[in-house]
């Protein structure tokens, strides 16, 4: 069946800091991919996302992300962190010929003033 | 611009009762509708979705059911609500486009059977 890992669960982080959540997906075909967000009693909101072309997603808040096709990755960073940056982030999946939106269990990030 | 509402956004239920949660989307026609449900660490399971109006398919089978009376309406029920049913319910739309869309997620509704 197909799944979508996100490798942290919770992860804390001092303003400034550089940050990188994994993501990994199994699907053998083509796919897309995606970044979501939940800020602290918000709606959860597309920060970017990849169907093709440049590897190298640019997203909203300084966000990217890199689709690395040979390791089924699609890990998202950030320079520098804010405390605003404070959320829940989904990897969600989506194979291209009829399959569903898949998402991962999501991960925590706390940012520390 | 699109926009999507979900009602209501928080309700408390007796094991038993029926549900009735309610999805509307607005500046959009023919939408694809999606009904998730968000447990705490565990992600969005999608449980139903509808490329039209009467046209369910349903993903996960349990206590709860779907109907689209409205091209933008998407309601999800219960006849007799669980303990289990508890949680958070998101509603989604996308536009039909071959393989390429992209969801996008109302606001939510908490839900707690007691």
């Amino acid at each position: 069946a197909q799944s979508v890992s996100q490798h942290n669960h919770h992860v804390i982080l001092s303003e400034a800091a550089s940050l990188e959540l994994g993501c990994n997906y199994s699907y053998g075909g083509t796919v897309n991919l995606f970044w979501y967000v939940q800020y602290p009693g918000q709606h959860l909101q597309l920060l970017l996302k990849y169907f093709s072309g440049d590897p190298l997603v640019k997203g909203i808040k300084g966000f990217e992300a890199e689709f690395i096709k040979s390791k089924f990755s699609f890990n998202l960073r950030k320079p520098s962190v804010q405390w605003s940056d404070t959320a829940e982030y989904f990897c969600a999946v989506n194979p291209l010929l009829g399959g569903k939106l898949i998402f991962g269990q999501g991960t925590e990030l706390s940012v520390k003033p | 611009s699109q926009t999507i509402h979900q009602w209501p956004a928080t309700l408390v239920q007796p094991v038993g009762s029926p549900l009735s949660l309610e999805c509307t989307v607005e500046g959009t026609s023919n939408p694809n509708l999606y009904w998730y449900r968000q447990a705490a660490g565990r992600g969005l399971q999608l449980l139903f979705y509808s490329v039209g109006i009467g046209q369910i398919s349903s993903e996960v089978p349990q206590n709860l059911s779907a109907s689209r009376p409205q091209d933008r309406q998407f309601i999800l029920s219960s006849k007799k609500l669980l303990l289990s049913d508890s949680g958070f319910y998101l509603c989604a739309w996308s536009l039909p486009g071959g393989g390429r869309e992209t969801q996008y997620f109302g606001p939510g509704t908490r839900l707690l059977v007691l």
